[in-house]
Parts: structure tokens; sequence; C-alpha cells
């Protein structure tokens, strides 16, 4: 079983939907979660960390669940300048640790 | 967050032969990474960049093949060895800085795109 999965998509959403992703991890110790943007020939940026009472950076809502190990993000009102890659990440050790990645979810915002 | 440099940005290199690839910050951080995205994959974690000590490598990846050094909190290097067509890849380094954000939060440099023939 892969550590981290993510359906690869493509996701063809019309501009103003709303669309979400899930992202399902296997180790269950695992402590952090991330949603990282990458946009074609581009390096990762940073989205947003998932906290255990979820979070919501204005269009943008990431929740977390433990019980089922897994972590969505929820894009609404999506615009054509989302359409990008969306890597879920995970710390499965300390800070010390990198990152594991999942494959990530491209998503083609359609006007 | 900092902000992180990385040379060259792309580079052709002949098989058989070796590039090193310089992460700068411009800040010093608590970690560094070395990251390779292979053509159509995600991100796979080579080694954590350990300050005046010996690079912590993932499995599947060894020092003779890629040497890293970490001189001080601001810079570090990954040098991809007697390179062959498969190494052909982004290689990208990160960083977390405990001191500045209390979290495991990474950010990523540039990236080094390099294609060997």
């Amino acid at each position: 079983r892969k550590e981290v999965e993510q359906d690869p998509g493509p996701f063809n959403v019309p501009e103003g939907a709303t669309v979400a992703f899930n992202c399902t991890y296997s180790n269950s110790a695992s402590q952090s979660f991330f949603w990282y943007r990458q946009d074609c020939r581009k390096e990762p940026k940073l989205l947003m960390s998932v906290y255990s009472s979820g979070n919501e950076d204005g269009r943008f809502t990431a929740q977390l669940n433990r019980a089922s190990q897994y972590i969505s993000l929820l894009i609404r009102d999506s615009k054509l300048s989302d359409s990008a890659t969306y890597l879920c990440a995970v710390n499965s050790g300390g800070g010390a640790d990198g990152l594991t990645f999942g494959k990530g979810t491209h998503l083609i915002i359609q006007p | 967050s900092a902000v992180i440099s990385q040379k060259p940005s792309r580079d052709i290199c002949q098989r058989g032969t070796s590039l090193t690839i310089q992460c700068q910050v411009d800040s010093q951080v608590t970690m560094m990474f070395w990251y390779r995205q292979q053509p159509g994959q995600s991100l796979t974690l080579i080694a954590t960049a350990n300050q005046g000590s010996e690079a912590t490598y993932e499995s599947g990846f060894v020092i003779d093949k890629f040497p890293i050094s970490r001189p001080n909190l601001t810079f570090s290097t990954l040098t991809v060895s007697n390179m062959s067509p498969e190494d052909s890849s982004i290689y990208l380094c990160s960083v977390e800085d405990w001191e500045r954000e209390a979290s495991d939060t990474q950010y990523f440099g540039p990236g080094t795109r390099l294609t060997v023939l």
C-alpha cells in the first residue's frame, strides 16, 4: 500500500464551482499534514498546513480525519487561476524528517 | 518565509559525469532537505542535509551516488555522481525553520532541472 495516495484526476471543473480532493495516508503515527500547489515546471508552494481542528484560508478549507487517515481540501468559488496540481504531504516523524508526498491531483478550471 | 535559491537552474549533462547543485538560503534555517521529482512523478525525499555531519539518506539513495554537504546553516550542495539518463529529474532543496515557525513546514527552492544524455 502506498504511503500517501491521491486521485490523480484530472478534475475538470467549471469556474465558480466547488471542488474537493481527498488524500489518504497509511502511517497512523503521522503528525503533520500539508497541501502544496504546484504549477507546471515550478516548485511546490505551500498552500495550507492542515490542523486537527481544520483550517480555512479564504476560499480554501482543509480538514484532517485521523480516524479514517485522510485529509481533504475544499476549494470554493473556483477561479481559472486555481488550475494546478495539488500535492498532499505528510510528515510521519518529528520535525527532522522529510515529507512524504502523494502523486498529486491535477485540477483544471474551465471558463 | 526564507528566500531560497538554487544553482544551476537547469543543465544538460553527459552520462558518466557529475553535477553539483547548490542551495542557498537568505537566513539561517534549522533543517535542509533534498528531493527529486522525476518526470510525471511526485517528490521523493533523497536525504536530510545535516550541518556538520553526514547526511541522512532515505532508502534507495546512497552517499556514493548523491554526496551532500552542509557546511553552515544557510548553504547545502547535492552532487549527482556518475550520471545516467535515469537521473534526469528536477532536484529541489527545501528548508524548515523551527525558530521562525513553530512547525515543521517546509519551503522549496525553485529546483534544478537536470537532463542526462
